[in-house]
C-alpha cells in the first residue's frame, strides 16, 4: 500500500546550519507530496507541496523537489533558525482521498 | 478567531467513561477528518467525512465513533475509554478537489 518513510529524529543542529530531512515514498499512482510542520502546542500546518515530478515546493526558506526516479521528497533549508524548531511531517496523497503522513521528525535548533 | 477549533483542549477521564471531542470549522469546507497522534507513530486517521451524509472509517476506527451534525461540526466519541486511547487528537478540514488540510489545535486526552 501507499506509505511514507522519513528519517527518525530528533535532529539537533546549530543555528545557521544546513538542514536536510529525508523522505521517501511508496505509491501505486501519481501522488502529490507535502511537508507539514507542527510547532510546539499547535496543530499541523502546510509548509510546502509539489504535485508532479520535478516540481519544487518552497516556503519560508525551505525547499523540496519531487523526485520520481528516487521516489523522494527531501526537505532542505540553507540556514536554520531557532524558530524552525518543530516537528516536520512528510505526507502524500493519491487520488481524491486521504493524506498519508510519515511518523514525523523532531528538529531542535540550538542558538 | 481560529478557523478550526477543538473542545476541550485537554481532558482527563477514567477507564470506561464515555467522552466526546468536538470540532467546529468556519472555513466552509465539506471534508473533515479526525486523527490521533502518538509519539513515534505520527498521525493516524480515525474517521473522515466528505459531507454531512458521508462517514468513512480510517485505519484505526475501532473503539471510536463519529457524528457529523452539520457541515461545520464533526464530533469524535469514545464509547468506553481505555488507557491506550491516551493521545493527542486532531481535527482537520479540506476543500473538495483541494489537497491542503487545515488542522485544529488538538485535544490532549489522558485516560486513567
Amino acid at each position: 500500500g501507499d506509505s511514507v518513510t522519513q528519517m527518525e529524529g530528533p535532529v539537533t543542529l546549530s543555528e545557521e546550519a544546513f538542514l536536510t530531512i529525508n523522505c521517501t515514498y511508496t505509491a501505486t499512482g501519481y501522488p502529490s507530496l507535502f511537508w507539514y510542520v507542527q510547532y510546539p502546542g499547535e496543530g499541523l500546518q502546510l509548509l510546502l507541496k509539489a504535485t508532479k515530478a520535478d516540481d519544487k515546493g518552497s516556503n519560508k526558506g525551505f525547499e523540496a523537489t519531487y523526485r520520481k526516479e528516487t521516489t523522494s521528497f527531501h526537505l532542505e533549508k540553507g540556514s536554520v533558525q531557532v524558530s524552525d524548531s518543530a516537528v516536520y511531517f512528510c505526507a502524500l496523497r493519491v487520488g481524491d482521498d486521504k493524506i498519508i503522513f510519515g511518523k514525523g521528525t523532531r528538529l531542535h535548533i540550538l542558538p | 478567531d481560529a478557523d478550526v477549533t477543538q473542545t476541550p483542549r485537554n481532558r482527563i477521564t477514567k477507564t470506561g467513561k464515555r467522552i466526546m471531542l468536538e470540532c467546529s470549522q468556519t472555513k466552509g469546507h465539506d471534508r473533515m477528518y479526525w486523527y490521533r497522534q502518538d509519539p513515534g507513530l505520527g498521525l493516524r486517521l480515525i474517521y473522515y467525512s466528505f459531507d454531512v451524509k458521508d462517514i468513512n472509517k480510517g485505519e484505526i476506527s475501532d473503539g471510536y465513533s463519529v457524528s457529523r451534525q452539520a457541515q461545520a461540526k464533526f464530533s469524535l466519541s469514545l464509547e468506553s475509554a481505555i488507557p491506550n486511547q491516551t493521545a493527542l487528537y486532531f481535527c482537520a478540514t479540506s476543500e473538495e478537489y483541494q489537497e491542503t488540510q487545515y488542522f485544529g489545535p488538538g485535544t490532549r486526552l489522558l485516560v486513567l
